[in-house]
């Protein structure tokens, strides 16, 4: 199985500052004939669904601030939250579906300080 | 647009077993893989298990191979997971989830509200 590790597993940042979380995976999910990283990144709020955030590593799903974006190839990957805002307050999860088990990190807690 | 509702859940004794249900609307139900995804109290988020859009693969984690088997009726628009010999580690929250494409190399863009599952004697 692919393991999928994040850092840090939780994190404060100020209200307007940068919050960046990593992401590495135990082997590359790089698909070499498609060039595409099979890497997600998802947002996870208590009482709701997980919500999609980046795919392919650095594409964002629609209606999602430009403030999230997704960075890096193969084994190690970036999620940059810029100008943090307070609904921003969630879980990170990363995923690789390069492979089943479609696995997930550990999780990253983001706070406000 | 598209939406995924799930039913059943609740608290059973260990050993014995559930049903969970998905009930998709709003898209091609049929061109779609559908993943299940649990989070434990205090824990973060464990795949569980994907069928293919046609129903022809299906792949589980470790931990529920042998005892978990996800189903799908295309023409009801429905995935099941029948979860047997339940253990106390079962208790979560479960979810459903639509793979983008059909056959789990994409990412999960929909997902149900989620069930409660509850194995305590």
């Amino acid at each position: 199985d692919i393991v999928m590790t994040q850092s840090p597993d939780s994190l404060a940042v100020s209200l307007g500052e940068r919050a960046t979380i990593t992401c590495k995976s135990s082997q590359s999910v790089l698909y070499h004939s498609n060039n595409e990283n099979y890497l997600a990144w998802y947002q996870h709020k208590p009482g709701q669904p997980p919500k999609l955030l980046i795919y392919w590593a650095s594409t964002r799903e629609s209606g999602v601030p430009d403030r999230f974006s997704g960075s890096g190839s193969g084994t190690d990957f970036t999620l940059t939250i810029n100008n943090l805002q307070a609904e921003d307050v969630a879980v990170y999860y990363c995923q690789q579906y390069y492979r089943a088990p479609n696995t997930f990190g550990q999780g990253t807690k983001l706070e406000i300080k | 647009q598209a939406q995924l509702v799930q039913s059943g859940g609740g608290v059973v004794q260990p050993g014995r077993s559930l049903r969970l249900s998905c009930e998709a609307s709003g898209f091609i139900f049929s061109s779609h893989a559908i993943h299940w995804v649990r989070q434990a109290p205090g824990k973060g988020l464990e795949w569980v298990g994907i069928v293919w859009y046609d129903g022809t693969s299906k792949f589980y984690a470790d931990s529920v191979k042998g005892r978990f088997t996800i189903s799908r009726d295309n023409s009801r628009y429905t995935v099941d997971l029948q979860m047997n010999s339940l253990r106390v580690e079962d208790t979560a929250v479960y979810y459903c989830a639509r793979d983008r494409g059909g056959d789990g190399y994409n990412p999960a863009d929909y997902w149900g509200q989620g069930t409660l599952v509850i194995v305590s004697s």
